[in-house]
């Protein structure tokens, strides 16, 4: 099946570190990947959507100079935490919709257990 | 109003019983609907992926869509412990690309 990885999985750093996130569909090309935030025990809350070759989309109240997105190519799209503090510790996720196939559905990542001291 | 609603449980059940989960929805513009596994502390896991009324089968998994009624079923048959995990409902608009509209979860539990 499709298979999207997703590195680190666990970050611990100190406050004002920036830590990027990567995100990669392994076996096929997505034109479109969506970062997700999580807290514990609630859904997933989309972020932003990342078109690649050009900006992403940002959900209202994502601020989009603190969380930078690329997608450079057709399987890798990162999310950089910039100045990092305590209050963006939390549990990030990524997806990808594999671009053949009108039905496609979205495949996620492991996630990335980010941890700001 | 949520546009879609999950009891978010927790549901917890005696191994090889019959488990049923279920989503409403508010949006008659839904028209793909996805369910995911999630375990503790890793990323959904595609289990159906359904976007016509009526049922779909996989294994142990029937996913159940009735758009009149805007409800959507999951079903385990024969449940397992390794069945344990948050159970998460999702649904889009349209085919490329669109965001997708969670439920809020349940938390399933195979007691064995």
């Amino acid at each position: 099946g499709a298979v999207v990885s997703q590195h680190p999985s666990r970050v611990i750093c100190k406050s004002g570190t920036s830590v990027k996130i990567e995100c990669r569909s392994l076996d096929f090309q997505a034109t479109t990947m969506f970062w997700y935030r999580q807290f514990p025990k609630q859904s997933l809350m989309l972020m932003a959507t990342s078109n690649e070759g050009s900006k992403a989309t940002y959900e209202q109240g994502v601020e989009k100079d603190k969380f930078l997105i690329n997608h450079a190519s057709l399987t890798l799209s990162t999310l950089t935490v910039t100045s990092a503090h305590p209050e963006d510790s939390s549990f990030y996720i990524c997806s990808a919709r594999d671009r053949r196939g009108q039905l496609a559905p979205q495949h996620f990542g492991d996630g990335t257990r980010l941890s700001i001291l | 109003q949520k546009e879609v609603e999950q009891d978010p449980g927790p549901l917890s059940v005696p191994e090889g019983a019959i488990v049923s989960l279920n989503c409403t929805y508010s949006n008659s513009a839904f028209q793909y609907f996805m369910w995911y596994r999630q375990y503790s502390r890793k990323g959904p896991e595609l289990l159906m992926y359904t976007y016509s009324s009526g049922n779909k089968e996989d294994g142990r998994f029937t996913a159940q869509v009735d758009k009149s009624s805007k409800y959507i079923s999951l079903f385990i048959r024969d449940s397992q412990p390794s069945d344990s995990a948050t159970y998460l409902c999702a649904m889009n608009r349209e085919t490329s690309g669109s965001r997708l509209t969670f439920g809020e979860g349940t938390q399933l539990t195979v007691n064995p």
